[in-house]
This record gives C-alpha cells, structure tokens and sequence, in this order.
C-alpha cells in the first residue's frame, strides 16, 4: 500500500512556543491529506482538510489561527501548532488517499505525533 | 447527529478463539463502512471495507458482516493470535461521497496466549 511518514513522531516543547508536524505521501501525489488530533482513549477527530495549493477546510470548531496548515507540493502537509498550551498536547494524525490508487477509498494513515507541551 | 458506537470495554480472549468486535451507527445510511487497526502510538492502519450492498467480505483471519437494516457491523478475526491485540476502529463516509472517514473510538482487543 501507498505510504505515508510524519515527522516528528515525538515532540516535547515550552508553552507559548510554536511547533511544526510534516506529513509526506512518500510514493504517490496527495493533493488532499487530512489531519487528525487523538486523546487517549478517544477516537480520531478530523481537524481540518489540507488541499495542495488552496487554502485548509477546518471543521467546526477548529481554530484555523492556532492550527495553521501548508500543503505547498502534491507530497508535503505541514501543520503548525501556534503559541502551543497543555491543553493542546495530544496525538496528532495525518492521512492521505491516493486517488490514482487501486483502492481510492482507503486512507493511509502516518505514524502520528505525540505532542507534549510543557 | 451521527453517531459511531463501539464497545469502549476490552475484549480479552484466549489464543485460538474467534473474536467479535461490534459497530453500530445511528442516524446515517453510509455507502460504506471500513475497518482499521491501531497499535498503541501509531497511526491505523487500514483493513478491509465493505459496502452497502455486500452482505459479508473476508480478508485472509478476517471477516467483516454489513447490516444496514441493524445499522451494525460486525468484525471477526478467527484462530486469533496474541500479535492480533490492538484497537480496531471502525469507519464510515458520513460527508455523502467524499470518502473522508469518520471513526469510532475504537474496541481494544487482548489476545491472551
């Protein structure tokens, strides 16, 4: 299946101080991905919908100010945690589809990032 | 509003016997529903879909049942193993076609050798 890495996959940072999250679609073009954010125990909440070269869809209730989103190339996501707090540390999920992909429904799912602010 | 529902307890099962996950679904009649594994600090990992009009799909272990007049489905891994311990999420399209899943929060299963 298609693959897709996220970097980091941990982070640790100081409250206040902002934090960046790649999500690459290593071996097919996305020009949509979708980023997720996980609290233990709960299930994966779609933040917003990242699309190459046009700005984010957020879902309701999502700060489009604090979480800011770049898809510049039909491979790299970025999601920017602005002016992180404690309340923010979480997992957070990036996915893609690969439209050209035999199974075009099937989202690929990156290794997460557990951020921890401090 | 829709609503995803999976057992939030653990299924603990001992090694050899066949598991059973549940997933029902309120207020939507989705094209299609798919299944995901989730190890602990990773991202899921896609399984099997299965769609309106199937009944039944089976995937090697696995096998996914459909009712959409019980808005339930129902996944199974037969002769299961302890590397089979993870959460199993289930998910459906509910934006009406554009393949965005919506999940629920997921059963954690424990195969015990």
């Amino acid at each position: 299946g298609a693959v897709v890495s996220q970097h980091p996959s941990r982070v640790i940072c100081k409250s206040g101080t902002s934090v960046k999250i790649e999500c690459r679609s290593l071996d097919f073009q996305a020009t949509t991905m979708f980023w997720y954010r996980q609290f233990p125990k709960q299930s994966l909440m779609l933040m917003a919908t990242s699309n190459e070269g046009s700005k984010a869809t957020y879902e309701q209730g999502v700060e489009k100010d604090k979480f800011l989103i770049n898809h510049a190339s039909l491979t790299l996501s970025t999601l920017t945690v602005t002016s992180a707090h404690p309340e923010d540390s979480s997992f957070y999920i990036c996915s893609a589809r690969d439209p050209a992909g035999q199974s075009h429904t099937e989202a690929f799912f990156g290794q997460g990032t557990r951020l921890t602010v401090v | 509003s829709q609503k995803i529902e999976q057992n939030s307890e653990a299924l603990n099962i001992q090694e050899g016997k066949t598991a059973t996950l549940t997933c029902n679904y309120t207020n939507y009649s989705p094209a299609y529903l798919q299944w995901y594994r989730q190890d602990p600090g990773r991202g899921p990992v896609f399984l099997l879909l299965i769609r309106e009009n199937e009944k039944e799909k089976r995937k090697e272990r696995l096998k996914v049942t459909f009712d959409t007049t019980l808005k339930q489905s129902l996944f199974h891994i037969t002769a299961s193993q302890p590397a089979d311990s993870a959460t199993y999420l289930c998910a459906l399209d509910l934006t009406g076609g554009s393949y965005i899943p919506t999940f629920g929060r997921g059963t954690s299963l424990i195969v015990h050798p």
